[in-house]
């Protein structure tokens, strides 16, 4: 069975940097995209990114200057770097599997509640 | 980016067919994605490409439209289908969500 699991502070300081881990198993990160999604308070969902089976990168344009999504295929791990974070940021962070194509979302983490604040 | 508009929230007794409503501000084909969270969960994939039931998804859940018109129907309601539902497009780069329908049963 396919399963993500997110790791990481779950307080950051503005002007900081935010790093997220995805570790996944059941499933190899060389296959297929995997995407970071946030869900901010009030409800508004947010895609970050993905990054697909070979190592490419795809960034949602607002968080573009910000944003990086690297991966370690040997621990089959995906990472999610967002530079400069302001209390805007604070949302749950999710990673996510998203299928070849069609791009819609098959596999989900329990998400991280990631806060911004001094 | 796309809009997705959905309703805000929707109040059914058990039992009867509920349908939720996605509408984009521009076309995105058969690309259309509906999920399922409840509180303290994650999103769960319901129907994708608008019409396609997910793996494990009871046959109570339907997809329709194309386009720009989508429909989420549940038939019959029970109470366990307690949530928050969004839609999802990937047609259009990038991809976007609709701000959820919250179901309450009444």
């Amino acid at each position: 069975e396919v399963q993500l699991q997110e790791s990481g502070p779950g307080l950051v300081k503005p002007s900081q940097s935010l790093s997220l881990t995805c570790s996944v198993t059941g499933y190899s990160i060389t296959s297929n995209y995997w995407g970071w999604i946030r869900k901010f308070p009030g409800n508004k969902m947010e895609w970050m990114g993905y990054i697909s089976y070979s190592g490419s990168t795809s960034y949602n344009p607002s968080l573009k200057s910000r944003i990086s999504i690297t991966r370690d295929t040997s621990k089959n791990q995906f990472f999610l770097q967002l530079n400069s974070v302001t209390t805007e940021d604070t949302a749950t962070y999710y990673c996510a599997r998203a299928v070849r194509v069609s791009h819609y979302f098959d596999y989900w983490g329990q998400g991280v509640m990631v806060t911004v604040s001094s | 980016d796309t809009v997705l508009t959905q309703s805000p929230a929707l109040a059914v007794s058990p039992g009867e067919r509920v349908s939720i409503s996605c509408r984009a501000s521009e076309g995105v084909n058969s690309y259309m994605h509906w999920y399922q969270q409840k509180p303290g969960q994650q999103p769960k994939l319901l129907i994708y490409k608008a019409s396609n039931l997910a793996s494990g998804v009871p046959a109570r859940f339907s997809g329709s439209g194309s386009g720009t018109d989508f429909t989420l129907t549940i038939d019959p309601v029970e109470a366990d289908d307690t949530a928050t539902y969004f839609c999802q497009q990937s047609w259009n780069d990038p991809p976007t969500f609709g701000g959820g329908t919250k179901l309450e049963l009444k």
